[in-house]
């Protein structure tokens, strides 16, 4: 069966700390992985990785994959207070493209 | 473009009842997902369509849930009878392509069955 673990389930941290947040799956025909940021309401879109080693970056938000141990991170430097959010991970599926998400990483920065 | 379209916003019905949640995706967009998130499950999801046609819905909890999606711009999830555990925010995402699937959610629909 298809599945995307997260970890931490939850963290707490104080403002200007970084913070790594793990996702592994298990999926059938891997096509790419995605990471996502949920504050109140709908997740937001953050990164998308198809190739292992590329690491994507936005400001302060960083993404790499290792397609070989299944697994992906996402770093947040310098981190602020407007980071506390549940950070979802997800895989797609080639096969079917189907998607499915993990069961996300509430982060709580500390002003 | 206005996003996702979801309603009703919140939904609080007795048990028994049937529930209709609604979703408008974007415009274009050939993919349509149905989610049910919950604390102790996260982000399930239940079904989803390519170019209107169910794919798989092998997350379709039970027979009481039902999803259709009668042409491009319209879907519907509908749960008879429903029962207080389907109590969850119901989101609904579309995407464009076959490939590298970006997500677009809409704002969900809190559904309260008491």
């Amino acid at each position: 069966e298809d599945k995307v673990v997260q970890s931490p389930l939850s963290l707490v941290v104080h403002e200007g700390d970084t913070v790594t947040l793990n996702c592994s799956y298990e999926v059938t025909n891997f096509r790419s992985l995605l990471w996502y940021k949920q504050e109140k309401k709908a997740p937001t879109f953050l990164f998308m990785l198809t190739s292992s080693g590329i690491e994507k970056k936005s400001g302060r938000l960083s993404s790499i994959l290792d397609k070989k141990e299944l697994s992906s991170i996402l770093n947040i430097t310098a981190t602020q207070t407007g980071d506390s959010a549940i950070y979802l991970c997800a895989v797609e599926a080639r096969r079917d493209d189907k998607i499915i998400f993990g069961k996300g990483t509430r982060l709580h920065i500390l002003p | 473009d206005a996003g996702v379209i979801q309603s009703p916003r919140h939904e609080v019905t007795e048990m028994g009842q049937e529930v209709t949640l609604r979703c408008k995706p974007i415009s274009g967009h050939n993919s349509l997902f149905w989610y049910r998130q919950t604390m102790m499950r996260g982000l399930e999801l239940l079904i989803y369509f390519n170019n209107n046609v169910p794919i798989d819905d092998s997350g379709m909890p039970e027979d009481r849930f039902s999803a259709k999606m009668p042409n491009a711009s319209f879907s519907t999830l509908k749960i008879q009878p429903s029962e207080p555990r389907d109590s969850a925010v119901y989101f609904c995402a579309s995407s464009l392509g076959d490939r590298a699937k970006k997500l677009f959610f809409g704002s969900g629909t809190q559904l309260s069955v008491l």
